[in-house]
Formats: C-alpha cells, structure tokens, sequence
C-alpha cells in the first residue's frame, strides 16, 4: 500500500521568510513519482513539479526548489523568500504500478505581510 | 483549451436524495480520477476510469456511490441515498496517460447535505 505523509498541518511565516514542506512516502514499487500540488483559496489544484524515482537530482523553479532524498524517502519543498501569494494549502503526492496517486493530508501555509 | 469542468460547482440535497456530479477532462484526456476532500483533510482517491471502463474503484464506498466515463459525454459521480457524511469538496482530475501522469484538477463540486 502506498503512503504520503505530511506531518505539518499548518506553517505560518511572515512575508520573504524561506519556509520548507515536509513530505514522506511509503511504497513497495521500484518505480513511482512524486508530485507536489497547490491548492489555493480558489479551491482548484494546480501541479507543481513531477519527479521519477530514478532521479534524485535537485530541481529549481523560480523561488521554488525540492530535495528528493530516496534513503529517506522524502520529497521536500522549499520556497524561497516566500510571498503573501504562496498562502494555499500544499499537497505532496505518489503514483505507482496503479496508476492512481496517493495524496498527502496537506500542509497549509501562510504567508503574513 | 478549455481546462476540466466540473458542474455544478454547488450543490446541495437533503438527505435520501441523489446527487449527481459531472466531470468534462481536458481535451486529449482519456484518464478521470475523482477525488473526496473533507473538511480539513486531504484528498482520498475514490475511482479511476477510463473510456467506459473503470479501471480501479477501491476508494469508493461499495453501497450508494457509482461512477460512469461513457464514450460520449463527462464523467458522471452518482450518489443515491445521500446521507449528511456524504458532504465535502468532490474533485475530478485528468491525465493525458495511462499512469504517473500530472494530474489536471477542476475547481470541484461543493456538496451539502441537509
């Protein structure tokens, strides 16, 4: 069985502070990806990034960037002098041999001016 | 290009009634997922369908939910017998592939349960 585990609930930050998601996973396929989702007010989800478990390397967007560990099985997500626009609520994502993708509960964070 | 639509966007029954959700995926997208959110919660995976085809529905409550993706037409999520648990955000997605695909979200239909 998979799992996504988005241990916090809620971060709040104050504007142009750096703030790091927290994301863990459990699988037992050899193959999967990561994917990280933004839901903000609005209520629609929009992708962030997708990472194949073959490549650990880093990735950077922007004032966006995510640390995906394998010996740790975790897909971490940094932004970078955060904005009162990065308020939304962040899923963390894993979809396997099934096809379907496993969400996290997400962390929702807000950025104060 | 138009994105996932999803209507209505609100809905609202009384218990015993039946809601009926629809889904349009994105043009070029074969694959529909719907999704629950609760109040306060994540996203739990309900069913995944394919072109008349359901692919996989372990998510969904075996009694009062079924879920349909006909060759012509949206996607449709239907709920009979609809009981106050049943209220949350109802969330269908689209992928252009069969799996591992990013997922296009619509904006959700809000169900409430009176």
């Amino acid at each position: 069985a998979q799992k996504v585990t988005q241990a916090q609930t809620e971060i709040s930050v104050v504007e142009k502070e750096d703030v790091t998601l927290d994301c863990v996973y459990e699988t037992r396929d050899t193959t999967y990806y990561l994917f990280w989702y933004k839901q903000p007010p609005s209520g629609e989800l929009v992708f962030l990034i997708r990472r194949n478990s073959f490549d650990e390397q880093n990735e950077i967007s922007g004032r966006y960037s995510w640390n995906f560990q394998k010996s740790t099985s975790s897909f971490n997500f940094t932004i970078t002098a955060s904005q009162v626009v990065d308020s939304a609520v962040y899923f963390c994502a894993l979809s396997g041999n099934a096809g379907k993708s496993t969400f996290g509960d997400g962390t929702t964070l807000t950025v104060k001016p | 290009n138009a994105g996932v639509m999803q209507n209505p966007r609100h809905l609202v029954r009384r218990r015993g009634q039946e809601a009926r959700l629809r889904c349009s995926p994105m043009k070029g997208h074969s694959h529909v997922y719907w999704y629950r959110q609760l109040p306060e919660e994540g996203l739990k995976f309900m069913v995944y369908l394919q072109k008349e085809n359901i692919i996989d529905e372990s998510g969904m409550p075996k009694e009062r939910f079924s879920a349909e993706f006909p060759k012509e037409g949206p996607s449709i999520l239907r709920i009979q017998q609809v009981v106050r648990g049943d209220s949350a955000a109802y969330f269908c997605a689209s992928s252009e592939g069969a799996t591992n695909e990013k997922l296009f979200f619509g904006s959700g239909t809000q169900l409430s349960v009176l």
